[in-house]
């Protein structure tokens, strides 16, 4: 199985709302990567977990609060959004512990609007 | 500090013609450098990377890429476009030890013509 997978596909929420995005894979991998990606534009790293502990927060506002449940599990708990939060949230996952950099596999992403 | 430059925002090519995307990167150390593709409303898959060895990487679907130390650069190509290959392509570095933090360019919009 070399799937990363995502849900929702698609989130409409208001800026009072709280919601979750989830991101899962069984390919063993111990890194997972949160992404924000804007139309048109490259994505952005928010977060990385490695063996489910926070390694990297790029400066992320604290509306959004990244969880690693287990090795298999990635959430990103959403709060308090504005609407230039609206992008597409990408999950991806890696192999760690490795000498040198493995590719990242991508999910399909959630398509986040916030109104 | 590394950085990734993708030349055209917008290549057009024929269907059947060369594909020609350019990247350039600038790395104070060895870069690890990757190709991937985006297609509509879908994440991103890799096409090829290069590590350490040899420096003409062979990825899927027909592409490849050629690492350049001199030029810093890592262009990608295919012989011959395929209708199918219509998508976004990043360019993307990192680097030993701090390989998780992977910086992407700002991405080449690929369109083929019938």
């Amino acid at each position: 199985d070399t799937e990363v997978t995502q849900t929702p596909k698609h989130l409409v929420m208001g800026m009072t709302n709280k919601k979750s995005l989830k991101c899962e894979q069984h390919m063993g991998h111990r890194a997972m990567y949160w992404y924000k990606q804007k139309a048109k534009k490259p994505p952005e790293l928010m977060f990385v977990y490695s063996y489910e502990k926070l390694s990297i927060n790029e400066s992320v506002p604290s509306r959004f609060s990244p969880e690693c449940p287990n090795s298999s599990l990635l959430n990103l708990h959403l709060h308090a959004l504005q609407p230039e939060d609206s992008a597409l949230y990408l999950c991806a996952s890696s192999q760690e512990g490795l000498a040198a950099p493995n590719e990242q596999f991508f999910g399909p992403g959630t398509r986040l609007t916030v109104l | 500090a590394q950085s990734v430059t993708q030349l055209g925002s917008h290549v057009s090519v024929s269907e059947g013609a060369l594909v020609l995307l350019r990247c350039n990167y600038s790395s104070s150390v060895p870069p690890y450098l990757f190709w991937y593709v985006q297609y509509p409303n879908q994440g991103l898959q890799l096409l090829l990377k290069y590590t350490t060895g040899a420096t003409l990487v062979k990825g899927i679907n027909g592409f490849e890429a050629e690492f350049k130390k001199s030029e810093t650069s890592f262009h990608l190509t295919k012989p011959s476009a395929h209708m199918s290959d219509a998508a976004e392509y990043f360019c993307a570095v990192t680097y030993s030890g701090g390989y998780q933090k992977v910086t992407f360019g700002t991405g080449t919009k690929l369109q083929v013509i019938p």
